[in-house]
């Protein structure tokens, strides 16, 4: 158990489906992370949360809408996904500075 | 532009076999480097943050080097469950995180 919890670990969608992803973590880490990894890609960072505040936002399309409710929990809700949009989705917490991210198992997402 | 490459995109090697892997990186203001070792299905596993060219840093098998153009995660006698995706990252003066695209290590018995 890496101390940040992700789920669903798989979760297979249509195109038409609303669903959402949940991370958590108790490691009382301040700041929260949405990462997308394609097959042979860098890791690409999607939102960034510090104390529950929105301070990133990498162009990312608006089928996909983060949520921070508290410094502990994280959501990624989407709808009308494209099927590129498939792919591992990871959740990662750090301290505010941003050193040592520790990740969870990360969702994969299949858009059919 | 802030920029991290990995090399090589994969790498098999003999048990017991050492090699290095390779992380070139250009940034402004490097404030860290971090190795991260990835299995399949499983999220990034911290393994070593470096901050000043010549640091070194030791886990096991591994050992991480630093220089201001590139790191090298040196792998010794490897042995099969060693086999992983290993990424590095770069954190500038913004401290934001730039990914490399990871080398994936196979080690065969």
């Amino acid at each position: 158990e890496t101390g940040v919890t992700q789920t669903p670990r798989h979760l297979v969608m249509g195109m038409t489906n609303k669903k959402s992803l949940k991370c958590e973590q108790h490691l009382g880490h301040n700041a929260m992370y949405w990462y997308k990894q394609s097959a042979k890609k860098p890791l690409e960072l999607m939102f960034v949360y510090n104390f529950k505040e929105q301070t990133e936002n990498n162009s990312v399309p608006s089928r996909f809408s983060p949520e921070c409710p508290n410094s502990s929990h994280l959501f990624l809700h989407l709808h009308t996904l494209q099927p590129e949009d498939s792919a591992l989705y990871l959740c990662a917490s750090s301290q505010e500075n941003g050193n040592g991210y520790t990740f969870g198992s990360g969702t994969r997402l299949t858009v059919v | 532009e802030d920029q991290v490459t990995q090399s090589p995109e994969a790498l098999r090697l003999q048990e017991g076999e050492s090699s290095s892997l390779n992380c070139s990186y250009t940034v402004s203001g490097l404030r860290g480097l971090f190795w991260y070792r990835q299995d399949p299905g499983k999220g990034p596993e911290f393994l070593f943050t470096l901050y000043s060219a010549g640091e070194e840093k030791e886990k096991e098998r591994l050992k991480a080097t630093l220089t201001k153009k590139e790191s090298f995660l040196h792998i010794t006698a490897p042995k099969p469950e060693d086999s992983a995706t290993y990424l590095c990252a770069v954190q500038g003066s913004n401290y934001q995180l730039i990914w490399g695209a990871g080398t994936k290590l196979i080690i065969k018995p």
